[in-house]
């Protein structure tokens, strides 16, 4: 069993639909959690570190659930730019060890 | 924000040679810095993880004396991939441990590595 998990999609949605992720996680040590943005053949790019006390940003919101080790991420009123893959990072202690989903493929449809 | 840089940002060789990858944090020191590679629609998969001032380590299956990692200073990892063949032709990119207030990694913008 891999680490962390992720449904790896595609999830093709309208434009305007809400579209929501989630992430599990295996180890309970894991103290850090993250969501990045990945486009075709760019470098990962930070969208929002994910607290217990659930965090949002505009359209965007993170939750972590640690008793069932997963974190969830949601997108309101989805954009054509939103189109990416989301990927799922898990880091331990001294973020010694980071760990990456293997990320969820998002397709946004006009 | 925090940068990384990386250099070169796309490389062709030949089979047999190597290929020296630079990556660099360009307004912040970095103890910690962290080497990727990523193979068409697949995740990112840990390489190793580079100490400024000491051995690199390694996760398993990648092998050090192919991919030789060094970190000379708090700003500058390279990695070095020794007698590269087609099958080591890959995006690689760099992160580095910016230690702000959080663990947030900062990616450089990749490497993409062909070897003919």
């Amino acid at each position: 069993r891999k680490e962390v998990e992720q449904d790896p999609g595609p999830f093709n949605v309208p434009e305007g639909a809400t579209v929501a992720f989630n992430c599990t996680y295996s180890n309970s040590a894991s103290q850090s959690f993250f969501w990045y943005r990945q486009d075709c053949r760019k470098e990962p790019k930070l969208l929002m570190s994910v607290y217990s006390s659930g965090n949002e940003d505009g359209r965007f919101t993170a939750q972590l659930n640690r008793a069932s080790q997963y974190i969830s991420l949601l997108i309101r009123d989805s954009k054509l730019s939103d189109s990416a893959t989301y990927l799922c990072v898990v880091t331990h202690s001294s973020a010694s060890k980071i760990i990456f989903g293997s990320g969820t493929r998002l397709s946004i449809r006009p | 924000g925090a940068v990384v840089s990386q250099h070169p940002s796309w490389v062709i060789c030949k089979s047999g040679t190597s290929v020296k990858i630079e990556c660099r944090s360009l307004d912040f020191q970095a103890t910690t810095m962290f080497w990727y590679r990523q193979f068409p629609k697949q995740s990112l998969m840990l390489m190793a993880t580079s100490n400024e001032g000491s051995k690199a380590t390694y996760e398993q299956g990648v092998e050090k004396d192919k991919f030789l990692i060094n970190h000379a200073s708090l700003t500058l990892s390279t990695l070095t991939v020794t007698s590269a063949h087609p099958e080591d032709s890959s995006f690689y990119i760099c992160s580095a441990d910016y230690r702000g207030f959080t663990d947030e990694q900062y990616f450089g913008p990749g490497t993409r590595l062909t070897v003919t």
